[in-house]
């Protein structure tokens, strides 16, 4: 049983750090992983998908690393800004209509 | 650009009534449908998927249902609301292709009192 898990549950921050949020999964056949940022009370937004056969994604300030022989995934997030508090997911794409969770990182940033 | 529309935002009903939650998604065609529920400390937990219209797996023996009526319409039902029901429920799509993106709609927060 795919187990998908999310450490630290929790990172505060000062403003203009770079970060790194660590997701770590116990079976290597995946399809795609998912980053995904959830607001307090909102739904999920994506943020970078990563294929089974790429080893990274880049949007704007953000860099998803995979490292599937590993089962581990890294979401860094470059010169961190207020606005980038919120709680940080990953999910991997197991079965054909199956995601698998991680429990979240809430990140805070502090100007 | 495809959108995805959740509704009602926010629910509050009591012990043994019914529900129905809507989803419906815009600019896309034969899209796979999800429900999904986020309980506190318990994380994402997926109830249904539909492949096409009529076609629904459940996930997680419960009091709920799903239903496809049309392509890109999805709704979940409940005869009767359990206190346990209550929970932040999650629409989201993704193409029909088992390597797509997944997109979720802004969530429906349901209070069973």
């Amino acid at each position: 049983k795919q187990e998908v898990t999310q450490i630290p549950a929790a990172l505060s921050v000062p403003e203009g750090e770079n970060l790194v949020l660590n997701c770590s999964f116990t079976d290597s056949a995946i399809y795609n992983l998912q980053w995904f940022r959830q607001d307090p009370g909102k739904g999920l937004t994506s943020l970078l998908l990563i294929q089974s056969s790429q080893r990274e994604q880049t949007s704007g300030r953000l860099n998803a690393s995979l490292d599937k022989s590993s089962g581990r995934s890294t979401l860094y997030i470059a010169a961190s800004q207020p606005g980038d508090s919120a709680t940080y997911l990953c999910a991997v794409r197991q079965g054909a209509q199956k995601l698998v969770f991680g429990q979240g990182t809430r990140l805070t940033i502090n100007p | 650009s495809q959108t995805i529309h959740q509704w009602p935002a926010t629910l509050v009903q009591p012990v043994g009534s019914p529900l129905s939650l809507e989803c419906t998604v815009e600019g896309t065609s034969n899209p796979n449908l999800y429900w999904y529920r986020q309980a506190a400390g318990r994380g994402l937990q997926l109830l249904f998927y539909s492949v096409g219209i009529g076609q629904i797996s459940s996930e997680v023996p419960q009091n709920l249902s799903a239903s496809r009526p049309q392509d890109r319409q999805f709704i979940l039902s409940s005869k009767k609301l359990l206190l346990s029901d209550s929970g932040f429920y999650l629409c989201a799509w993704s193409g029909a292709l088992s390597t797509g993106e997944l997109f979720f709609g802004e969530g429906s927060r349901l209070t069973v009192l």
